[in-house]
């Protein structure tokens, strides 16, 4: 059974590029959320999503967007980085429905300069 | 609005003796209660989860978790701490019944001497 994993692992951009982090979801898992963690704090909720449709979306504003693909793995866009954007960035995977145990990978560190 | 509150920034607990993680939380309707750990460069793992049914819910690695509706609490024990155990711990609740969003607490740094 594969975990999840991300990449890249690190990443440094400067204000105003946009980026592109990738998840591969665990095998068997439909669903993919992504969390950003700013460091010494919880992660926070981007969005999710499940058959390819953004399910849910957290208190991010649209320069954070997303995508699935057929085979659930995912990825996050971030336009017009600002500073603040520098943290980890956590793909997790589950299951579809209420209540369901997420699987995180390794996340991926992004410094905005 | 969810929200959820992890009152300690650390807790330091001597190894064998029982350990306390606490957790409240604040949500519209019943709650689906998550607890998760994450080690030194590595991604957060999943410990346990309190859906409904019995309030005592045991996880991996021997932690168990009190659901209390009444004090709105979800806190994380075990009863006899390993060095191993020292780590970064995060309570999380969705709403019940299909929420998507997962609130996650800031976490509580968990320290055992040895």
């Amino acid at each position: 059974e594969t975990g999840v994993t991300q990449s890249p692992t690190h990443l440094i951009k400067t204000r105003g590029q946009q980026v592109t982090l990738r998840c591969s979801s665990q095998s068997g898992h439909n669903t993919v959320s992504w969390y950003q963690q700013a460091l010494g704090q919880g992660p926070q909720f981007i969005f999710q999503y499940y058959r390819e449709e953004e399910n849910g979306r957290g208190n991010f504003p649209p320069r954070f967007s997303g995508l699935q693909f057929p085979n659930y793995s995912s990825e996050l866009n971030v336009n017009a980085l600002e500073l603040d954007d520098s943290a980890l960035y956590l793909c997790a995977s589950s299951l579809a429905g209420g209540g369901r145990a997420q699987y995180f990978g390794p996340g991926t560190r992004l410094t905005v300069l | 609005a969810q929200s959820v509150a992890q009152p300690e920034d650390q807790v330091n607990v001597a190894e064998g003796n029982p350990l306390t993680v606490k957790c409240t939380y604040s949500v519209s309707g019943n709650p689906y209660l998550f607890w998760y750990v994450q080690y030194p460069n590595r991604g957060l793992q999943f410990l346990l989860k309190y859906i409904t049914g019995d309030n005592l819910v045991k996880g991996s690695y021997g932690f168990e978790a009190e659901f209390n509706k009444s004090q709105t609490s979800f806190h994380l024990k075990k009863p006899s701490a390993l060095v191993s155990d020292s780590a970064l711990y995060f309570c999380a609740v969705s709403q019940g019944g299909g929420g998507f969003k997962t609130i996650f607490g800031a976490g509580t740094r968990l320290f055992v001497k040895a």
